[in-house]
């Protein structure tokens, strides 16, 4: 049972890089989000996806951007990395009741 | 969907009942009341959720007051294992019609020996 596999799970990155965050699903869930997660500011929304095709604005979502070309996958990109990037990236999916599905998470640190 | 307010920390004898409060006075008509934790690094964990009537699983009881401003997620009897992070959300269950799902920063529970 795989349910949300992100990749990879540790990066270090040169500021000014591109780097994606990749994340699949395979319980074929039509939503999925991503969240990064900052010591004592909790989960903040970056981006999410109701459906193939669409995907909307979170909380966050200045120098990040993502694609859902399909329903499987959800990846996350930096275009150029900063510092105040450096993070923790979870990603998710949510059922037909509701619940969501989080994967073990990326940890991006940004030099 | 509606915002969450909730305390920052609180503090629970092992063994006791730990009540974690959540008011959500904004919460419209078809907004369903989830709760979560995260126990360390780990993904978020689902524990239960409710529209308006009380709720009870094997991992936790949910009392939403009758305006449904505010709900409290009781874990019966807390265990060491109890100490998260736990979050508490308004969300239309309908997801294909949008919501965000914003976490806010949750309830830091220390469950003490």
């Amino acid at each position: 049972i795989a349910g949300i596999t992100q990749a990879p799970t540790s990066q270090i990155l040169a500021a000014g890089r591109r780097m994606t965050l990749r994340c699949t699903q395979d319980m074929r869930h039509n939503a999925m989000y991503w969240y990064r997660q900052d010591l004592g500011l909790g989960l903040r929304l970056i981006h999410y996806s109701n459906t193939a095709g669409t995907t909307g604005k979170g909380e966050v979502p200045d120098g990040y951007s993502v694609s859902r070309a399909n329903t499987d996958d959800f990846p996350l990109t930096l275009a150029s990395a900063v510092p105040s990037q450096t993070s923790v990236y979870f990603c998710a999916s949510r059922d037909r009741a509701g619940e969501l599905f989080f994967g073990e998470g990326s940890r991006l640190t940004v030099l | 969907d509606a915002k969450t307010t909730q305390p920052p920390s609180m503090d629970c004898a092992e063994g006791r009942a730990a009540n974690l409060p959540c008011n959500h006075s904004t919460i419209s008509g078809n907004e369903y009341v989830y709760w979560y934790r995260q126990i360390h690094s780990q993904g978020p964990q689902y524990i239960i959720h409710g529209l308006k009537n009380n709720e009870t699983n094997e991992m936790a009881s949910l009392i939403i007051t009758e305006d449904r401003k505010s709900s409290t997620l009781i874990l019966p009897h807390a265990t060491l294992r109890d100490t998260a992070v736990y979050y508490c959300i308004a969300s239309d269950e309908v997801y294909n019609q949008g919501g965000k799902l914003i976490f806010g920063q949750g309830t830091e529970l220390s469950v003490k020996p």
